[in-house]
């Protein structure tokens, strides 16, 4: 079984520019989540998506970052303009539902270098 | 607000001694408490998920156990293959159903 699928694996920006990053789930995943992880912590979660609703975007600082999920599948994280404590990885992660008894399966992350 | 503590932060270990590692937390309403590995480069892998006070689940050389404040995962003589980050996380009964992740402890195996 093909797991997470993110691209690209490492990205280097200025601060104000703008940068995309894209994650395809384990095929018949409903839920997805975009995690950033900055060096040194464990991951916070910035936005949840049951098919192609939101279901939890209270840590996204909507200013800056926005996302999508094409037709319940893939889906894109965009950031527009970046600062530098935006350098992170951007990890994907795809349960078969929502909920505790679902495992959370995470993509390899992208890391974001904001000079 | 959930809060997940993880210590240490840094462990290092000689092949074959055994030790634990804590999670505390403070969460209203536990869903879930979970125990995922992070290699470096890599994501988070799914080792083993704790619902009730008393559990226990097993894993080769890992073993994670819960209590109504905190979460021991206990590794047996391990080996070099065993180095990595381990991250703890809760999920709350209401509300969001988010996990909120501790920062790790960053476990090395020495051979």
């Amino acid at each position: 079984e093909a797991g997470v699928a993110q691209s690209p694996r490492y990205k280097i920006i200025e601060k104000r520019q703008s940068v995309a990053f894209w994650c395809n789930p384990i095929s018949g995943h409903a839920t997805l989540y975009w995690y950033q992880q900055i060096l040194g912590q464990g991951p916070k979660l910035l936005i949840q998506f049951q098919n192609n609703g939101v279901v939890d975007d209270s840590q996204l600082p909507k200013d800056r970052f926005s996302a999508e999920r094409l037709k319940g599948v893939d889906s894109t994280l965009k950031i527009q303009p970046a600062k530098l404590e935006d350098s992170a990885v951007y990890l994907c992660a795809s349960s078969l539902d929502a909920g505790s008894f679902y495992e959370q399966y995470f993509g390899p992350g992208t890391r974001l270098t904001v000079t | 607000e959930d809060q997940v503590t993880q210590s240490p932060e840094a462990l290092r270990l000689q092949e074959g001694e055994s030790s634990s590692l804590n999670c505390s937390y403070t969460v209203s309403g536990l869903r879930g408490l979970f125990w995922y590995r992070q290699d470096p480069g890599k994501g988070p892998e799914f080792l083993f998920t704790l619902y009730s006070a008393g559990e226990e689940k097993e894993k080769e050389r890992l073993k994670a156990t819960l209590t109504k404040k905190e979460s021991f995962l206990h590794i047996t003589a391990p080996k070099p293959e065993d180095s990595a980050t381990y991250l703890c996380a809760v999920r709350r009964v209401q509300g969001a159903q988010k996990l909120v992740f501790g920062q790790g402890t960053r476990l090395t195996i020495n051979p």
